[in-house]
């Protein structure tokens, strides 16, 4: 069975700041991974996805991630924290490949704060 | 385009009531899924359909929740009597019929069983 997990649920930078949110996921096939943010009172709102072509993936909002199958990563990353980043990121890996399930399971969130 | 629309938004009601959710998934998405989000178990998928026909209902915690798709355009997601303890934030989410595509999902309900 997929899994994922997201190391730190909670991570504070200053504004300007590198961004660094950690992502490992358990897959026996290669895996469709995403990362979605949520806003306070909103739904999840896709950020990237990794379908297996190019191995870093660019998103919205300056947002990109690195697929490494060797430590089994999908980190994503940021150069420069913006005020307007302070949200709930999540990870998700898609079920199908593995399971024929059309169903994402996500980790548990890392809550993103951004200081002045 | 208009994303997922679910309603009510807030719906706060007694134990023992019905509670009826919404959805309208974006046009042409063939797959359609209902969630649930708590602080305790994080976002937890409870039922999916494709082309209006339920796949998968494993996460349906009992039989107390039913879920329907009458069209392409609706589902809803039922609980009757419905207990403290289905007090979540529910979202609908729907996508495309190919495997790499994401899912988007709708603002969400969020419901309070007092």
């Amino acid at each position: 069975a997929q899994s994922v997990t997201q190391l730190g649920s909670h991570v504070s930078v200053s504004e300007g700041a590198l961004v660094l949110l950690r992502c490992n996921y358990s897959s026996s096939v290669p895996p469709y991974l995403f990362w979605y943010v949520q806003y306070p009172n909103q739904g999840l709102q896709l950020l990237l996805k990794y379908t297996s072509a190019a191995t870093l993936v660019k998103g919205i909002n300056g947002f990109e991630a690195e697929f490494k199958k060797s430590e089994t990563s999908f980190h994503l990353t940021k150069p420069s924290a913006h005020m307007s980043d302070a949200a709930e990121y999540f990870c998700a890996v898609s079920d199908l490949r593995d399971t024929g399930r059309r169903a994402l399971t996500f980790g548990s969130g890392t809550r993103l704060q951004v200081q002045p | 385009d208009a994303g997922v629309i679910q309603s009510p938004r807030h719906e706060v009601t007694e134990m023992g009531q019905e509670v009826t959710l919404r959805c309208k998934p974006i046009s042409g998405h063939d797959y359609l899924f209902w969630y649930r989000q708590t602080m305790m178990r994080g976002l937890e998928l409870l039922i999916y359909f494709n082309n209006n026909v339920p796949i998968d209902d494993s996460g349906m915690p009992e039989d107390r929740f039913s879920a329907k798709m009458p069209n392409a355009s609706f589902s809803t997601l039922k609980i009757q009597p419905s207990e403290p303890r289905d007090s979540a934030v529910y979202f609908c989410a729907s996508s495309r019929d190919r495997g790499n595509q994401p899912q988007h999902f709708g603002d969400g309900t969020r419901l309070s069983i007092l």
